[in-house]
């Protein structure tokens, strides 16, 4: 089966750094996503890594480690905006290029002035 | 307007009626997909679709059905919905040019009460 692990919670204060982590189990393994949602709106998506190493999005970065089963999505310079819930997903075995993914119970990031 | 919209937003019934939340979208996308969100459990895969003709079952398919009525459109039916049913449904699609990415384009959900 499927399986991601995340913290559930995570608060950091404005301007700082937070990393949010997210290790996986899987079948077979495609590429690690992250999505963003605020208060229960649209998951909007922020990033993809499907080899090892560091990707950067503006203010936004993601790490995979694929030896590891383990990435984490790290956000710099934070803003009040920035406070939503995270998900990290992986694409199902049998997703291919469907996107069929499995996402993870999601990390509530709460940023304090 | 949004690319990937839903209907109802929300949405008030008994046990035992049926329900159906529909999902349009804009996008031209091939792919479409039904996911449930629970406090707690994330987003779960209940249903997708590559194309018109073909459906396939998810994670948590039990107590559902959907009907693929066009590429742009696809609807989600509770025939006899129970309260565990209650929840955030959401509908997203994917084309294949992003399907290396994990990129999926999500509606803004239809929240489901069941009593």
């Amino acid at each position: 089966g499927q399986s991601l692990e995340q913290p559930s919670e995570v608060t950091a204060v404005e301007g700082a750094i937070v990393q949010i982590n997210c290790t996986y189990q899987t079948s077979g393994f495609y590429g690690l996503s992250w999505y963003q949602q605020h208060d229960g709106g649209a998951p909007t998506f922020l990033s993809y890594n499907g080899l090892d190493g560091l990707e950067e999005t503006g203010r936004f970065s993601s790490f995979l480690s694929r030896s590891d089963s383990y990435g984490y999505l790290l956000l710099q310079e934070l803003q009040m905006k920035d406070s939503a819930s995270y998900f990290c997903a992986v694409r199902d075995r049998g997703g291919g290029a469907t996107n069929k993914l499995i996402f993870g119970t999601g990390t509530l990031l709460a940023v304090q002035p | 307007d949004a690319d990937v919209t839903q209907t109802p937003r929300n949405r008030i019934t008994k046990t035992g009626k049926r329900i159906m939340l529909e999902c349009s979208q804009t996008k031209g996308h091939d792919r479409m997909y039904w996911y449930r969100q629970d406090p707690g459990l994330g987003l779960r895969l209940i249903y997708y679709s590559f194309d018109v003709k073909d459906i396939n079952k998810g994670e948590i398919s039990d107590g559902y059905s959907v009907s693929r009525q066009a590429q742009a459109k696809f609807s989600l039916s509770l025939e006899s919905a129970i309260p565990n049913q209650t929840a955030l449904y959401f509908c997203a699609t994917s084309h294949p040019g992003t399907g290396g990415t994990g990129e999926l384009f999500f509606g803004e959900g239809s929240r489901l009460t069941v009593l």
